[in-house]
């Protein structure tokens, strides 16, 4: 089993909202991954969490905080996002120190 | 850092073409290559990866080939189907604090007219 799942699939918030993206994954994974994605372009590395802890955090705003509760489980907690933070998200996982990332289908997030 | 250069940008065949895709990488210390195709709407879904210390490596009508010396890798598709259409992105990576992190190329829109 090689799936990555992510809930919403698809979210609208305000500017002063509050959301929350999930990312779940039962592949034993231990590195898991928040990437954003603007139409027509590759994705791009937000987070990087090891072993639960957070590993790589390439400059994200911090209206953006990821968050890993257990091996299974991320999160990206949003607030006071701008209308240029719409994008897919997109969460991945893999073996800790493995090649292979494995992607979600992505939340489609959209902010007015 | 690693930059990741991907040719063409749009690349578009008749059913039972074949289609190749190009990408160069900069960085010698990249040591694994996945191709990922991502349909519209969907997340990218890994097709084919090669370790550097291989040259070729085939699946079914995919294959993939690399020189690490003039520092190219290459997809090729044969008999391509309409349902290969979609969006494809190389990719270069490396160890770096316990993670392979991939540095992507700008992708490449297959288009597959039946």
């Amino acid at each position: 089993d090689t799936e990555v799942t992510q809930t919403p699939k698809h979210l609208v918030m305000g500017m002063t909202n509050k959301k929350s993206l999930k990312c779940e994954q039962h592949m034993g994974h231990r590195a898991m991954y928040w990437y954003k994605q603007k139409a027509k372009k590759p994705p791009e590395l937000m987070f990087v969490y090891s072993y639960e802890k957070l590993s790589i955090n390439e400059s994200v705003p911090s209206r953006f905080s990821p968050e890993c509760p257990n091996s299974s489980l991320l999160n990206l907690h949003l607030h006071a996002l701008q209308p240029e933070d719409s994008a897919l998200y997109l969460c991945a996982s893999s073996q800790l120190a493995a090649e292979t990332q494995y992607f979600g289908p992505g939340t489609r997030l959209l902010v007015l | 850092g690693e930059n990741v250069e991907q040719h063409p940008s749009t690349l578009s065949v008749q059913e039972g073409d074949s289609a190749v895709i190009k990408c160069t990488y900069s960085d010698s210390a990249s040591n694994y290559f996945p191709w990922y195709k991502q349909e519209l709407g969907k997340g990218p879904q890994l097709i084919i990866d090669i370790r550097s210390n291989v040259g070729e490596k085939k699946d079914q009508r995919i294959a993939v080939t690399l020189n690490k010396t003039a520092k190219h890798f290459s997809l090729h598709i044969t008999e391509t189907q309409p349902e290969d259409s979609a969006v494809y992105f190389c990719a270069a990576s490396k160890a770096s604090g316990g993670s392979y992190i991939p540095t992507f190329g700008r992708g490449t829109s297959l288009i597959v007219h039946p």
